[in-house]
């Protein structure tokens, strides 16, 4: 079974470009997240996405940054117009259920560095 | 407001000794899940352990165990018998349930662990 897959690994974008992260959650899996992680701090939620829905984006920046779960294909997290700042590590997790002790399953993560 | 607080930035063990990570939450929620993660230099997250509100006994899982006390609202992390390879950072996390009935994961800022040979 494939866990959570993440691409890329690794980003680099120069301040201005666009930055398009991809997740494929474990199969069977309909709820996905992404977290960010900035250098030495905790995981910070963005957004819970199920197919074609986004449920709760309350994490998401107000700009630049949009997310979406298709009914086919993996969720794409999607950062505008970069800046320094938006440096960190974005992590997808994806679950069956989280209710009980339904757990989420993360991605490597994607370590997105900006010029 | 905080709702995980890992107070302890770094800890420090010697191999073969057992360790605590301190976590205390804050929720009004009668139902709510705790959940600790271990995040190695390689930089994946790997879930540990499950702590339900209403389990009548703490949860264990191998050399890692949860210390529950539900009145102070707190949800330690014991790794006994420490080894070299637990050398990482530990996040604890809770099950949020937000408006509208949105379920996620709120973690605390993590604490690194050392183990020392």
């Amino acid at each position: 079974n494939a866990g959570v897959m993440q691409n890329p690994r690794h980003l680099v974008r120069r301040r201005g470009q666009e930055a398009r992260l991809r997740c494929s959650p474990m199969k069977g899996h309909s709820h996905v997240y992404w977290y960010r992680q900035l250098p030495e701090e905790g995981l910070k939620f963005m957004v819970y996405l199920q197919k074609e829905n986004i449920i709760d984006e309350s994490g998401m920046p107000k700009e630049r940054f949009s997310a979406e779960f298709p009914k086919e294909g993996p969720s794409i997290l999607r950062i505008q117009q970069v800046v320094r700042g938006d440096s960190a590590a974005y992590f997808c997790a994806s679950s069956l259920v989280l209710a009980g002790r339904g757990e989420l399953f993360f991605g490597e993560g994607s370590r997105l560095t900006v010029l | 407001a905080q709702k995980i607080t890992q107070t302890q930035p770094g800890m420090f063990v010697q191999e073969k000794e057992a360790v605590t990570l301190d976590c205390t939450y804050d929720t009004s929620d009668p139902s709510y899940g705790l959940f600790w993660y271990k995040q190695p230099s390689s930089g994946e997250m790997i879930f540990l352990i499950y702590q339900g509100s209403y389990d009548q006994q703490n949860a264990t899982e191998g050399r890692y165990s949860l210390n529950f006390q539900k009145a102070r609202k707190s949800a330690n992390l014991v790794i006994s018998a420490s080894q070299l390879g637990d050398s990482a950072m530990y996040f604890c996390a809770m099950r949020e349930v937000a408006q509208g009935g949105s379920e996620k994961l709120v973690f605390g800022k993590g604490t690194k662990l050392t183990v020392n040979p």
